[in-house]
């Protein structure tokens, strides 16, 4: 079964701090593919990135970072100089490769970044 | 281009009542999926339509139906309510990735 696990409930940082946010997903698939979202108190699910299974590079995209490790089955996302406006709960996720069928997406329960001034 | 768009934005139903949620994809795209996030957990798959045909079904019950119209938009209906079903509901559509809507609150009393 498919199963994501984000460990952290809750993390509270002062701004300018780095912090990583830590995933680890279960499939059986070999083809994947794993995504971020943020949510802010608006509600609405913001995508910050997609990895298919076959991509282990880490991406780089302004202060925000992503590590995906196959043999720990983990993708770990880091935040560098955290700002107030970081703060929100973000989302790991999941999909298996299904074509045109159905490929729902499997979420975390979501870690909450606070970040102080 | 619009964002996914979905109404009501906000919604307060009666245990027992009935609930439509409506939901517009991107121009373009086809295929509409609908999740539930209950307060404090990630969202639950609930439906996949694509070209107007139901693709996937989550563990929810048949009180929850759902269909998507010839221009791409959808309806999520559910029937006799149960304060369970007090969530944020969201819909995303999808091309390559997957975009979400702001969502409806609904709060069953």
């Amino acid at each position: 079964a498919q199963k994501v696990t984000q460990a952290q409930t809750e993390i509270s940082v002062v701004e300018k701090e780095d912090v990583t946010l830590d995933c680890v997903y279960e499939t059986r698939d070999t083809t994947y593919y794993l995504f971020w979202y943020k949510q802010p108190p608006s509600g609405e699910l913001v995508f910050l990135i997609r990895r298919n299974s076959f991509d282990e590079q880490n991406e780089i995209s302004g202060r925000y970072s992503w590590n995906f490790q196959k043999s720990t089955s983990s993708f770990n996302f880091t935040i560098t100089a955290s700002q107030v406006v970081d703060s929100a709960v973000y989302f790991c996720a999941l999909s298996e490769d299904a074509g045109g069928a159905t490929n729902k997406l499997i979420f975390g329960t979501g870690t909450l970044l606070a970040v102080q001034p | 281009d619009a964002g996914v768009t979905q109404s009501p934005t906000h919604l307060i139903k009666t245990r027992g009542q009935h609930v439509t949620l409506r939901c517009s994809p991107i121009s373009g795209h086809k295929s509409v999926s609908w999740y539930q996030q209950v307060l404090g957990q990630g969202p639950q798959f609930i439906f996949q339509y694509y070209e107007k045909e139901e693709r996937g079904r989550g563990n929810f019950p048949d009180r929850f139906s759902a269909r998507q119209f010839p221009n791409y938009s959808s309806e999520l209906n559910v029937n006799a309510l149960l304060l369970g079903d007090s969530a944020l509901y969201l819909c995303a559509s999808r091309l390559n990735g997957y975009t979400f809507g702001s969502g409806t609150r609904l709060t069953v009393v």
